[in-house]
């Protein structure tokens, strides 16, 4: 069974672009939720999508959204990129069960912002 | 006061101790509670997942739960030098996906 996959795993952009980040959960998962991972905060809740719909959303600003597709596929973009949000971004895909809220963690994607 | 309280202090420990990782939580509401470990630029992988108080055997790994007091931890046998890697608590509440992480401990095992 394939895990989570994410793309791509590294990038570099310049404050003030756009980024968007992609996810592709295990096959038959209909929830993705985003974190953003940097070595003071430590792992932070942007946003969950269930069934295409944002059912859960963290303490970020709205420069950060996100999406999800008909086969759950979720994509994450980041607007006006500062260099705060240099950080690795994680995506995990569960089933979306709310009595089973295992989460199966990407290998993240590791922006850099210059 | 953060959700989530895990003191993210190295561990280095030789081979073949026991390794003991704990977090503590403020909110009473949490009832799932999980595991990670994470290597090094690698994403994290679910160790343990415990619903509720009480304890969780998987080979050399056992997770603890103790609601009453808001504390849990784990535990690995016998560790080895492949153990080496930052361990992640994480939890939620029931009905919502949302993973409140503590900080993480990097352990090192030395040989």
């Amino acid at each position: 069974k394939a895990g989570v996959t994410q793309t791509p795993r590294y990038l570099i952009k310049t404050r003030g672009q756009q980024v968007t980040l992609s996810c592709s959960p295990i096959s038959g998962h209909r929830s993705v939720s985003w974190y953003q991972q940097t070595p003071g905060q430590g792992l932070q809740f942007l946003f969950e999508y269930f069934s295409e719909t944002q059912r859960n959303k963290g303490n970020f600003p709205g420069r950060f959204s996100g999406r999800q597709f008909s086969n759950s596929r979720s994509e994450m973009n980041v607007s006006t990129l500062e260099l705060g949000d240099s950080a690795l971004y994680l995506c995990a895909s569960s089933t979306g069960d709310v009595m089973n809220t295992e989460a199966f963690f990407g290998q993240g994607t590791r922006l850099t912002v210059v | 006061q953060k959700e989530v309280e895990q003191d993210p202090g190295p561990l280095s420990v030789p081979e073949g101790a026991i390794v003991s990782l704990n977090c503590t939580y403020s909110n009473s509401a949490f009832q799932y509670f999980m595991w990670y470990r994470q290597y090094s630029r690698k994403g994290p992988e679910l160790l343990m997942y415990t619903y509720s108080s009480g304890n969780k055997e998987d080979g050399r790994f056992t997770a603890q739960v103790d609601k009453s007091s808001k504390y849990i931890s784990l535990f690995i046998r016998d560790s080895q030098p492949s153990d080496s890697a930052t361990y992640l608590c994480a939890m939620s509440v029931y009905g919502n996906n949302r993973l409140a992480f503590g900080k993480g401990n990097q352990v090192v095992v030395i040989p």
